[in-house]
């Protein structure tokens, strides 16, 4: 079964600090999408990445990057020198075909404040 | 290429009344997905619809809840008799075909008094 674990729940840092966001997942398929969005306070998910499970180049895109290490079953997201528009809710999702189609598993999210 | 839209994205509802929300998908695309996100919690699973068909239900409440995407027009998620506990925000996905990649909508909010 299909499982995505984000350990912290809430986290707070200073603006300009670097802050990681974990997420470990769980998969009996060999072929799987991972996925990471943003809630902001208005409510609507932001797309943020797609990562195919054959894919472990790390991915870089402006402040953000993901760690993506299969041997851990982990896909971590950094956001460097952290901003205050950056506290939302991420959330972290894993997509397989074990129910014959792309089933979306979510984490249960984790929250960042970014304090000025 | 519009997106997924919803609507309404905010939605009041008094305790026993019945609450219908609206998911019309990307164009081109004819499957849609419904996702429940109950306050402080992730999204969860409810129903995983095909043109004029239910492919998965598993998540979906037994009671009360049913959803259809009938052949023209969007989907729809109906809930029944609603209850405080229904409060939560509803999102809608889409995707071109059952292996593809799921595109979501901005969500519907139900509050329910």
């Amino acid at each position: 079964a299909q499982k995505v674990t984000q350990a912290q729940t809430e986290i707070s840092v200073v603006e300009k600090e670097d802050v990681t966001l974990d997420c470990v997942y769980e998969t009996r398929d060999t072929t799987y999408y991972l996925f990471w969005y943003k809630q902001p306070p208005s409510g609507e998910l932001v797309f943020l990445i797609r990562r195919n499970s054959f894919d472990e180049q790390n991915e870089i895109s402006g402040r953000y990057s993901w760690n993506f290490q299969k041997s851990t079953s982990s896909f971590n997201f950094t956001i460097t020198a952290s901003q205050v528009v950056d506290s939302a809710v991420y959330f972290c999702a894993l997509s397989d075909t074990s129910g014959g189609y792309q089933k979306v598993t979510f984490g249960i999210g984790t929250k960042l404040q970014v304090i000025p | 290429n519009a997106g997924v839209m919803q609507n309404p994205r905010h939605l009041v509802r008094r305790r026993g009344q019945e609450a219908r929300l609206r998911c019309s998908p990307m164009k081109g695309h004819s499957h849609v997905y419904w996702y429940r996100q109950l306050p402080e919690e992730g999204l969860k699973f409810m129903v995983y619809l095909q043109k004029e068909n239910i492919i998965d239900e598993s998540g979906m409440p037994k009671e009360r809840f049913s959803a259809e995407f009938p052949k023209e027009g969007p989907s729809i998620l109906r809930i029944q008799q609603v209850v405080r506990g229904d409060s939560a925000a509803y999102f809608c996905a889409s995707s071109e075909d059952r292996d593809n990649e799921q595109f979501f909508g901005p969500g519907t909010r139900l509050t329910v008094l």
